[in-house]
């Protein structure tokens, strides 16, 4: 099946300073990826839809000018949290459409990334 | 109100029991329903989907979906400890890029 991974795992950072979360397709070209926010027992929350070469599509509320995001190729997205703070310490979690697979609405998530913010 | 409404559980159950998770939404438009399964820590995966009405099994789940009444279900039958996880539900318009997740319901299978 698609696999979709991410890096790092689980980061650690000051107050101020800025973290960049890969995204990566490993078999399949994605056009569009995904990047959600998951605060714990909650559900997701979708903070943009990014296409391969084009702008993302940050949903409302989220600060496009605070979260990053760059499509750069088809298997590779990143997500920038620029000057961190706590209230930012969360699980970061992307996923992928794959194009070509059986069920195109299907979204293939990575593992998660967990930020913390000191 | 939101699109799709979850109750986030937490539920418990005995191994082996029938377990029946739900999700109710008011968006007309959604033709594709999902449930997604997600370990703790882990990025969800997906279990199963249906378009637009009616069942449909696997192995030991089936998903149920009836329209009419905005109402969407998952049925896990002989449910084992390895089914603990929480379970969302997902939903999309015909053509959408995205899709809307409800809340998630925490399900414990005690051994």
């Amino acid at each position: 099946g698609a696999v979709v991974s991410q890096h790092p795992s689980w980061v650690i950072c000051k107050s101020g300073t800025s973290v960049k979360i890969e995204c990566r397709s490993l078999d399949f070209q994605a056009t569009t990826m995904f990047w959600y926010r998951q605060f714990p027992k909650q559900s997701l929350m979708l903070m943009a839809t990014s296409n391969e070469g084009s702008k993302a599509t940050y949903e409302q509320g989220v600060e496009k000018d605070k979260f990053l995001i760059n499509h750069a190729s088809l298997t590779l997205s990143t997500l920038t949290v620029t000057s961190a703070h706590p209230e930012d310490s969360s699980f970061y979690i992307c996923s992928a459409r794959d194009p070509g697979g059986t069920f195109s609405y299907e979204q293939y998530f990575g593992p998660g990334t967990r930020l913390t913010v000191t | 109100q939101k699109e799709v409404e979850q109750d986030p559980g937490p539920l418990s159950v005995p191994e082996g029991a029938i377990v029946s998770l739900n999700c109710t939404y008011s968006n007309s438009a959604f033709q594709y329903f999902m449930w997604y399964r997600q370990y703790s820590r882990k990025g969800p995966e997906l279990l199963m989907y249906t378009y637009s009405s009616g069942n449909k099994e696997d192995g030991r789940f089936t998903a149920q979906v009836d329209k009419s009444s905005k109402y969407i279900s998952l049925f896990i039958r002989d449910s084992q400890p390895s089914d603990s996880a929480t379970y969302l539900c997902a939903m999309s318009p015909l053509g959408a890029q995205k899709l809307v997740f409800g809340q998630g319901t925490r399900l414990t299978i005690n051994p």
